[in-house]
């Protein structure tokens, strides 16, 4: 099973929107519901911001937000804050296995 | 409070072996699958293995199948790794992490440094 395919780095202004796809294959991101996306600061653990696709935890902000369009799935954060810097990293899960995508780093300029 | 705490974890040479512990707390933990999952320093997570709440189904990532078992004890609310044949590209921070009802993980500990080096 190959990574899912995310762009290394993206920024935006405090205020501003940005978006992060992710791209797997018919046989993960494209099948199933099943695409989540994890938060991670640097030394710290990851935190689930958005599941089933476009679910939000509760406790996590309604400016995040996520989507999928065939076999790609997206993150999106609005108003973007100094606190969302940080990695992120979308997740497909299929059959008792999940893939991982290779990361974003979110700059907030 | 859910708390998942890794141990186990340390400085190993190639060829060896090392078993992780990971203990839950705060939830039901047989009515949970539990998974593995690392991150190389610097790099990005990766799934390890994944077992459901009464081990009837086990899943590993082809980099690791063959060398690693997982497994649990449910009455001891545990999880664990068991890692053979230990290779350079196995140093990591090994994370435990709690699936939720669907297909994503909704708890995390801070994970336990394995580190292969001779």
């Amino acid at each position: 099973q190959s990574a899912l395919t995310q762009p290394a780095s993206v920024s935006g202004s405090p205020g501003q929107s940005i978006t992060i796809s992710c791209t797997g294959t018919s046989s993960d991101v494209g099948s199933y519901n099943l695409v989540s996306w994890y938060q991670q600061h640097p030394g710290k653990a990851p935190k689930l911001m958005i599941y089933e696709v476009s679910k939000r935890p509760s406790g996590v902000s309604n400016r995040f937000s996520g989507s999928k369009s065939g076999n790609t799935a997206s993150l999106t954060i609005s108003g973007l804050q100094a606190e969302d810097e940080a990695d992120y990293y979308c997740c497909s899960y299929a059959g008792s296995r999940a893939v991982f995508g290779g990361g974003t780093k979110l700059t907030v300029l | 409070e859910v708390q998942l705490v890794e141990s186990g974890g340390g400085l190993v040479q190639p060829g060896r072996s090392l078993r992780l512990s990971c203990a839950a707390s705060g939830f039901t933990f047989d009515d949970y699958a539990m998974h593995w999952v690392r991150q190389a320093p610097g790099k990005g997570l990766e799934w390890v293995s994944g077992i459901s709440w009464n081990s009837g189904s086990i899943g590993y990532a082809d980099s690791v199948k063959g060398r690693f078992t997982i497994s649990r004890d449910n009455a001891k609310n545990s999880l664990y790794l068991q890692m053979n044949s230990l290779r350079a590209e196995d140093t990591a921070l090994y994370y435990c992490a709690k699936k939720d009802r669907g297909g994503s993980f909704d708890y995390w500990g801070q994970g336990t440094l394995v580190t292969v080096s001779s």
